[in-house]
């Protein structure tokens, strides 16, 4: 199963809404997460089951989808927000496969 | 608090080994499965091999079956990646991550360790 996410980056402004989309080449049903990965960090779990926020994780953030298409969420950008967003599927596995990410610049 | 360190990452030549670990701690390390996951210098992440809580089912990337082996000590607290055949494509940081659930995604990761593989 091949992920696709759009755009591969985006300027932003502290305060936008932002939103992230990842396509998979069949459907997955809700079987997707979400991470967060900085620069020179490990990746950092968002959300699962497409849409449950991680223990922890601001609610800023959000997710939704089923099937083929997704998105990811954050409501009003925070600082701390930029950073590469990845998805990944958990559907059909091995393998696990990834996105390619989505990095969120500094406008 | 949920730890997992990586060591034994650094420079191979092609065709050469490595050995990575993954030290656990502050978890029941033996009721969770574990991946391997890698991220070639700038790119993505790219799963590399999962191996479940007894270590009775383990899954590779065709990327690197035939010359990576995953393993667990549970007594150790440990999980292992036995790198053979080595190719400078293997060069990235390499990363092992916790699965409490499958459906609920990778959600503890350690820090990574670098291998370069080059001559």
């Amino acid at each position: 199963i091949q992920l696709t996410q759009s755009p591969s980056s985006l300027s932003a402004s502290v305060g936008d809404r932002v939103t992230i989309t990842c396509r998979a080449s069949q459907g997955i049903s809700s079987s997707l997460a979400w991470y967060q990965q900085k620069p020179g960090k490990a990746p950092k779990l968002l959300i699962y089951a497409a849409s449950t926020l991680q223990s922890g994780v601001p609610s800023r953030f959000s997710g939704s989808g089923s099937g083929t298409e997704f998105t990811l969420t954050i409501s009003s950008l925070q600082p701390e927000d930029f950073a590469t967003y990845f998805c990944q599927q958990l559907n059909s596995y091995p393998p696990w496969t990834f996105g390619q990410g989505t990095k969120v610049e500094i406008k | 608090e949920v730890q997992l360190v990586e060591s034994g990452g650094g420079l191979a030549q092609p065709g050469g080994s490595l050995r990575l670990s993954c030290a656990a701690s502050g978890f029941t390390f033996s009721s969770y499965s574990m991946n391997w996951v890698r991220q070639a210098p700038g790119k993505g992440l790219e799963w590399v091999s999962y191996i479940s809580s007894s270590g009775g089912n383990i899954h590779y990337a065709d990327s690197v079956k035939g010359r990576f082996t995953i393993s667990r000590d549970n007594a150790k607290n440990s999980l292992y990646l036995q790198m053979n055949s080595l190719r400078a494509e293997d060069t990235a940081v390499y990363f092992c991550a916790r699965v409490p659930v499958i459906s609920n995604g990778f959600d503890n990761w350690g820090q990574g360790t670098l291998v370069t593989v080059s001559s």
